[in-house]
């Protein structure tokens, strides 16, 4: 079975500051990893993707991360968080391209000026 | 192009009343989700379409739940007698779904904006 663990359900930083929003999963199989974004009132919306090709992945608004096999872990990255990022980050896992995603429990960025 | 849509954004309906939510997926994706989102649980899986078949059901919650997708496009999942635990918001994705499509991006799930369900 695949699970998604999502350390730390609120993170705050101040605008400006790394943002760093840790995930670890757990798979029998090799993972598509995936992170998604959700602004208030509206549906989820697809920041990078993992699916066995570069370890490092960039994705949308300057936010990357990194595929770390070893550690089980995709964490997600942003140098310099500005004040738009504030929302919630949910980590998901499929077993292949087609099928459900299991999400993490979310964790919601807070930045502060 | 038009996303995922999703109709009604939001309903109020009494205990035991049946509801059905609408999805319109993206033209040309062959895989159909349905998720649930709810304080308690987050977001929790409900029903896989390939096509107008669904090959995982695994996770309807009850047998009041059912789904079904035709021509390959539009699909309605319906609550049969609504308790107040199926309050949530239900969120419907779609992907290509197709092996060996190119663009490489036949995994990804696009999801709409969801429908907010409030039963009292």
């Amino acid at each position: 079975a695949q699970s998604v663990t999502q350390l730390g359900s609120h993170v705050s930083v101040s605008e400006g500051a790394l943002v760093l929003l840790r995930c670890n999963y757990s798979s029998s199989v090799p993972p598509y990893l995936f992170w998604y974004v959700q602004y208030p009132n509206q549906g989820l919306q697809l920041l990078l993707k993992y699916t066995s090709a570069a370890t490092l992945v960039k994705g949308i608004n300057g936010f990357e991360a990194e595929f770390k096999k070893s550690e089980t872990s995709f964490h997600l990255t942003k140098p310099s968080a500005h004040m738009s990022d504030a929302a919630e980050y949910f980590c998901a896992v499929s077993h292949t391209g087609f099928q459900k995603l299991v999400f993490g429990t979310g964790t919601r960025l807070l930045v502060s000026p | 192009g038009a996303g995922v849509s999703q109709s009604p954004s939001n309903k109020v309906t009494e205990k035991g009343k049946d509801v059905e939510l609408r999805c319109d997926p993206i033209s040309g994706h062959t895989a159909l989700y349905w998720y649930r989102q709810s304080l308690g649980q987050g977001l929790e899986f409900l029903i896989y379409f390939q096509g107008n078949s669904a090959p995982d059901k695994s996770g309807l919650p009850s047998d009041r739940f059912s789904a079904e997708r035709t021509g390959g496009s539009v699909s309605t999942l319906t609550i049969q007698r609504t308790q107040q635990e199926d309050s949530a918001v239900y969120l419907c994705a779609s992907s290509l779904g197709v092996v060996g499509t190119s663009g490489g991006d036949q995994e990804t799930q696009y999801f709409g904006p969801g429908t907010r369900l409030l039963v009292l």
